[in-house]
């Protein structure tokens, strides 16, 4: 499964929102009802944290400007209202068997 | 505090070999699926193999199957990736990461989280 973020980049202005999109090649729709879809930031000279997990629910700590939503194949991360602490690079990544990154969305503020 | 640890890492000539550990610290490691994940210079990540909680089941990315061995020793809460035939294109941060507790949910959240708890990386370089 390949998965495909766009943009690669994003420039923005502080209290604006941010959205990434992801695009897997097959659909993460399992059997048992669940998508093994993730979002991860890795902030400069950090190791990654996860962010959400099965699409929309944030991991523990993460600010409710966070939102994740999508299904199948179409997945996005939006960011309400981008703060300093937010710039880093975003990963989506599946869990079905292997896992598989996306290639990352750097995020900058302007 | 739940941790993970990883070290042995360093510079090795290329078609050379290097075992690279991870020392995990606050939780019980034999619930857990664990994974290595690397992240060559300036580049994106990716995930290498991941190993069941009993060791019975191993995956790898294409790229290092027949060249890489992941294990784990539950008793010393360590998981451990021997790199054989290392060419310079395994240059990179390996991290060490808690994958998933399936087919156990997490007991918090009721969800399969997947790489939950990340180590700070240790530096593999290959090269002459």
């Amino acid at each position: 499964i390949v998965m495909t973020q766009t943009p690669l980049s994003l420039s923005v202005t502080p209290g604006q929102p941010a959205s990434i999109s992801c695009k897997s090649s097959e659909s993460l729709l399992q059997s048992d009802g669940k998508t093994y879809l993730f979002w991860y930031l890795q902030k400069p000279g950090q190791s990654p944290q996860l962010l959400i997990y099965e699409v929309s629910n944030r991991f523990s700590g993460v600010p409710d400007r966070f939102s994740g939503s999508g299904s199948g194949t179409d997945f996005t991360l939006k960011i309400s209202r981008v703060e300093a602490e937010d710039v880093g690079i975003y990963y989506c990544m599946h869990s079905i068997q292997l896992r598989t990154f996306g290639q990352g969305t750097k995020v900058e503020i302007k | 505090e739940v941790q993970l640890v990883e070290s042995g890492g360093g510079l090795v000539q290329p078609g050379g070999s290097l075992r690279i550990s991870c020392a995990a610290s606050g939780f019980t490691l034999s619930g857990h699926w664990m994974s290595w994940v690397r992240q060559a210079p300036g580049k994106g990540l990716e995930w290498v193999a991941n190993i069941k909680q009993d060791g019975s089941e191993k995956n790898y990315v294409d790229s290092v199957k027949g060249r890489f061995t992941i294990s784990r020793d539950n008793a010393e809460n360590s998981l451990h990736l021997q790199m054989n035939s290392l060419r310079a294109e395994d240059t990179a941060v390996y991290y060490c990461a808690r994958d998933t507790q399936w087919p156990n949910y997490d007991i918090l959240t009721g969800y399969f989280l997947v790489f939950d708890i990340w180590g700070q990386g240790t530096m593999v370089t290959v090269s002459p």
